[in-house]
């Protein structure tokens, strides 16, 4: 069963903007990492971040973990219309045995 | 990462039939992993593939429905059996690979979209 939820569901914004998603879990992970889809197609690795780390940057993204509240948020900085994808958390529960569970997922549409 | 291929990309099958997809990986992989996505949703895990064992299938998957194969360490099929109209979705293989940082993770094929009429 998903674990994983996220909001927004669907953030429309504009290039240039900045556009934060969030992920919540429900048990204790190895790690969490963010991925994204376009159009359907397979997924794309973004980042990863440990449980015993509190943020990661990785050019224009930023992910936060707070392993207290069982949430993360990744945000990506300066927009382009490229960013348009489907973005997907997932965690690494301690006893999945590397399997992940996905959340729902958030549609991001950056407009030129 | 790894680079993986899936075949085919596209199918539209019949409903009763049944199609096996291809996973191929450039690298040899312990495990490997097979997703459902069913149209505007997320990923469900079906089961993992290692080499030499039986694949491990998530609740909800059976054996009869979605065999799985794995000859070596860098191939595996998938085969969607006796198939429905609620087949259809895109399914996907994974392998479990090293980040940049050295962790693992998971690194995916560009996926098959399958069409039940």
């Amino acid at each position: 069963s998903q674990q994983g939820e996220e909001d927004p569901q669907a953030l429309s914004i504009q290039e240039g903007e900045n556009a934060t998603m969030n992920c919540s879990y429900k048990t204790s992970i190895n790690n969490l990492q963010w991925y994204r889809q376009n159009s359907g197609r397979g997924l794309v690795h973004l980042i990863l971040i440990r449980s015993n780390e509190r943020e990661k940057h990785s050019g224009r993204l930023r992910v936060t973990l707070d392993t207290s509240k069982k949430s993360s948020s990744l945000l990506i900085t300066a927009s382009r219309a490229a960013d348009t994808a489907s973005y997907f958390c997932a965690t690494d529960e301690e006893t999945s045995g590397s399997r992940l569970t996905f959340g729902e997922g958030t549609q991001l549409t950056v407009n030129p | 990462s790894a680079v993986i291929s899936q075949k085919p990309s596209r199918d539209i099958c019949q409903r009763g039939t049944s199609l096996t997809i291809q996973c191929q990986v450039d690298s040899q992989v312990t495990m490997m992993f097979w997703y459902r996505q069913q149209p505007g949703q997320s990923l469900t895990l079906i089961a993992t593939a290692n080499q030499g064992s039986e694949a491990t299938y998530e609740s909800g998957f059976v054996i009869d429905k979605f065999p799985i194969s794995r000859p070596n360490l860098t191939f595996s099929t998938l085969t969607v059996s006796n198939m429905s109209p609620e087949d259809s979705s895109i399914y996907l293989c994974s392998v479990l690979g090293l980040s940049s940082g050295g962790f693992e993770t998971q690194y995916f094929g560009p996926g098959t979209r399958l069409l039940v009429l």
